[in-house]
């Protein structure tokens, strides 16, 4: 079946700009986590949904980052006022549920100009 | 706090065998994960312990020792494609914490 979706696969903003990030999870998979990778380290835990609430919110690293899932499925990461120190690669992860499996999607990969 | 090291780099000839050691120091542990990452793209699970002890998959095959903290994959017979990063997580109720990945390099 298919795997996690992300959109877009590039975003190419200026800095103070507003941006949206898509991920669409497995079919079925109730459980959707985002992660932050810079380049050369391994990602980091952004923040985790189980159903359409967010579960755990502490990896965003600041006010700026906001994450929603309003129908248990699609959730869209919203970056506001971006800086240049987001530049990174998101990626979204899914899993049937609480302690399984992460499968990751091929990432958005963001550069802030 | 999550404290996982492995090393940054390793080469290795193909047809041969190549062991990428993990240690971690965790406040939580539910299992320990081995991801493969080529570049630019997705990490891919390859392996999962959660009990000490080996566990093999075709070519790759991972142990856990809980007690000493540490993990290894093991990577045998090797062939080109399998250069790319390998991540080593260690999962805590949901939330992976990953170590900064190992880049494995296959020479004909």
């Amino acid at each position: 079946g298919a795997g996690v979706s992300q959109t877009p696969s590039n975003k190419v903003t200026e800095k103070g700009k507003y941006v949206e990030l898509r991920c669409d999870p497995i079919s079925g998979h109730t459980a959707l986590y985002w992660y932050r990778q810079s380049l050369g380290q391994g990602p980091e835990f952004l923040i985790y949904f189980q159903g359409t609430g967010a579960a755990d919110d502490s990896g965003l690293p600041n006010d700026r980052f906001f994450a929603v899932r309003p129908e248990g499925s699609v959730s869209t990461l919203k970056i506001q006022r971006t800086e240049r120190g987001d530049s990174a690669v998101y990626l979204c992860a899914s899993s049937l549920g609480f302690r399984e499996t992460q499968y990751f999607g091929p990432g958005t990969r963001l550069l802030v100009l | 706090g999550q404290n996982i090291d492995q090393p940054t780099e390793m080469t290795a000839t193909e047809g041969a065998i190549v062991q990428i050691n993990c240690t971690y120091q965790t406040s939580g542990f539910n299992g320990l994960f081995w991801y493969q990452q080529h570049a630019g793209e997705a990490p891919t699970f390859l392996s999962y312990n959660v009990l000490d002890g080996l566990e093999e998959k075709g070519r790759f095959s991972s142990f856990l020792s809980r007690s000493k903290g540490y993990s290894y994959l093991l990577l045998k017979e090797l062939q080109m494609k399998d250069s790319a990063s390998y991540l080593c997580a260690v999962l805590k109720d949901y939330k992976l914490s990953f170590g900064a990945g190992t880049t494995v390099t296959v020479r004909a």
